[in-house]
């Protein structure tokens, strides 16, 4: 079973606008964690964000928030003022359990265009 | 900074041979991944390693086996390449909630 889904193959923001990436993820395990990878066109996977399931604020790196909503199991990644350099594949992925040694699951991917 | 690497950007091989794929990191992680990634697929993990002679199936090791002899060494093996194992594979490491990865090997099997 899938269990981190991302919708939206593709999606398309105006400069200096703000963008929400959407994720929804599954799992009955009370422990886990998020994350949200940027993969540009030259390859190389970056690490934005992480969401603990357990941490009550939601996380923020400079232009990157990540909307936790633990019922709904939603984690989407607000990109607030993109820039052209924004443009890239986004991952969302899960890691279940407490342990770091655990595997992680990653969704099919949103490509982000940022128009000019 | 943690630095991933892989033995091959590119690489180009023919269906029944037995291809490896390297991936060292130099931060000495315990966790090690690999995976492929397939457009509209995602990233789908092949197998893991959480410790030198450990291995773990992921969802898709059907075709595949891995090799940690070493802490820093991560092996990916073909042992004969088929046209459907055309995909690019990305290695990753780990020690705490972040995987670093690498820069990934984009494999054309003919």
């Amino acid at each position: 079973a899938q269990k981190i889904t991302q919708t939206q193959p593709g999606m398309f923001v105006q400069e200096k606008e703000a963008v929400t990436l959407d994720c929804t993820y599954d799992t009955s395990d009370p422990s886990y964690g998020l994350f949200w990878y940027k993969q540009p066109s030259s390859g190389e996977m970056i690490f934005l964000i992480y969401q603990g399931s357990y941490d009550q604020q939601n996380a923020t790196e400079g232009r990157y928030s990540l909307n936790f909503q633990k019922a709904r199991k939603s984690a989407n990644l607000v990109i607030s003022a993109s820039q052209l350099g924004d443009s890239a594949m986004y991952f969302c992925a899960m890691r279940e359990g407490l342990y770091n040694n655990n595997d992680m699951r990653f969704g099919a991917g949103t490509r982000l265009t940022v128009k000019p | 900074d943690v630095k991933v690497t892989q033995s091959s950007r590119y690489l180009v091989k023919r269906t029944g041979e037995k291809v490896f794929l390297e991936c060292v990191q130099d931060m000495d992680h315990e966790n090690m991944f690999w995976y492929r990634q397939d457009p509209g697929l995602g990233l789908r993990l092949i197998y893991f390693s959480y410790d030198v002679k450990m291995k773990e199936k992921g969802d898709i090791p059907e075709g595949y086996s891995v090799s940690r002899e070493k802490k820093e060494r991560f092996s990916l093996i073909l042992e004969s390449a088929s046209t459907n194992q055309t995909s690019m594979y990305l290695c990753a490491s780990s020690l705490g909630s972040e995987q670093f990865f690498g820069p990934g090997t984009r494999l054309t099997v003919l």
